[in-house]
C-alpha cells in the first residue's frame, strides 16, 4: 500500500523567514496531495492541495509544489508569521476513499 | 450551520467496557470517515462510508464497527475497549471522494483504563 514520509518532525524558523516540509510517497498511481494543518488541540482543516497535472500551486504565502516523477511534494510557507505555529500534515489519496497521512511537522516561529 | 459535530468530548472508559461515537454532519455531504489520531502521528483511516447504505474497513478496522445510520449520521462503536484504543478520534465529511475537501469534527479524545 501506499507509503507517506515527511520530513522534519520539527521545524523552528525565525518569524518573517521561509518554512519548507517535505513529504515523499510510493505509490506512482496517486494524485491528489492535501496539505492539512492542526492548532494545537483543533481539528486539522485544508490549507491546501494539488493534483497531478500540475507541479505548482499558489495561496498567498503558501505553495506547494509536486515533483510526480520523484514521487516528492513539498510545502513552502513565506514570511511566516506566529499564527502559522502549528502541525503540518502532508496528505496522499491513496484511493477514491483513502487518504495516507504523513506523521505531521511541528513548525515553531520564533519572535 | 454547525459542519460536523461529534459526541461525547471527552471519555473514560475501563477495559471491556462498550462504547458509541456520534458524528453528524449538516453539508449533505456523500461520505464520511472515521480516524483515529494517536500521539505524534497522522491520522489513521478506521472505516469509512462512501454514501449511504455502504460502510468500508480503512487502515486500521480492527476492534471498531460503524453505522451510517442515514446520510447526516455516521457512528463508532468500540464493542469492547481496549487499552490501545486510547487516542483521539475525529469524524470527517465530504461532498464525494477523498479528492474533495474533508471537513472534520472537533475531536472525541478517548482514554481506556
Amino acid at each position: 500500500g501506499e507509503n507517506v514520509e515527511q520530513h522534519p518532525s520539527t521545524l523552528s524558523v525565525q518569524e518573517g523567514d521561509s518554512a519548507v516540509i517535505k513529504c515523499t510517497y510510493s505509490d506512482s498511481a496517486s494524485n491528489y496531495f492535501p496539505w492539512y494543518k492542526q492548532e494545537l488541540g483543533k481539528r486539522p482543516q485544508l490549507i491546501i492541495d494539488i493534483r497531478s497535472n500540475v507541479g505548482e500551486k499558489k495561496d498567498q504565502r503558501i505553495a506547494v509544489t509536486l515533483n510526480k516523477t520523484a514521487k516528492h511534494f513539498s510545502l513552502h510557507i513565506t514570511e511566516t508569521q506566529p499564527e502559522d505555529s502549528a502541525v503540518y500534515f502532508c496528505v496522499v489519496a491513496g484511493s477514491n476513499y483513502q487518504l495516507i497521512w504523513g506523521a505531521g511537522t511541528k513548525l515553531i516561529i520564533k519572535p | 450551520n454547525a459542519g460536523v459535530t461529534q459526541t461525547p468530548k471527552f471519555q473514560v472508559l475501563k477495559t471491556g467496557q462498550s462504547m458509541t461515537l456520534q458524528c453528524a454532519q449538516d453539508m449533505n455531504h456523500n461520505s464520511m470517515y472515521w480516524y483515529r489520531q494517536d500521539p505524534g502521528m497522522g491520522l489513521r483511516l478506521i472505516y469509512y462510508s462512501a454514501s449511504e447504505g455502504t460502510t468500508d474497513k480503512g487502515e486500521v478496522p480492527n476492534g471498531y464497527n460503524v453505522s451510517r445510520l442515514n446520510k447526516r449520521e455516521f457512528s463508532l462503536r468500540l464493542e469492547s475497549a481496549a487499552p490501545s484504543q486510547t487516542s483521539v478520534y475525529f469524524c470527517a465529511s465530504s461532498t464525494g471522494t477523498v479528492q474533495e475537501t474533508q471537513y472534520f469534527g472537533p475531536g472525541t479524545r478517548l482514554l481506556v483504563l
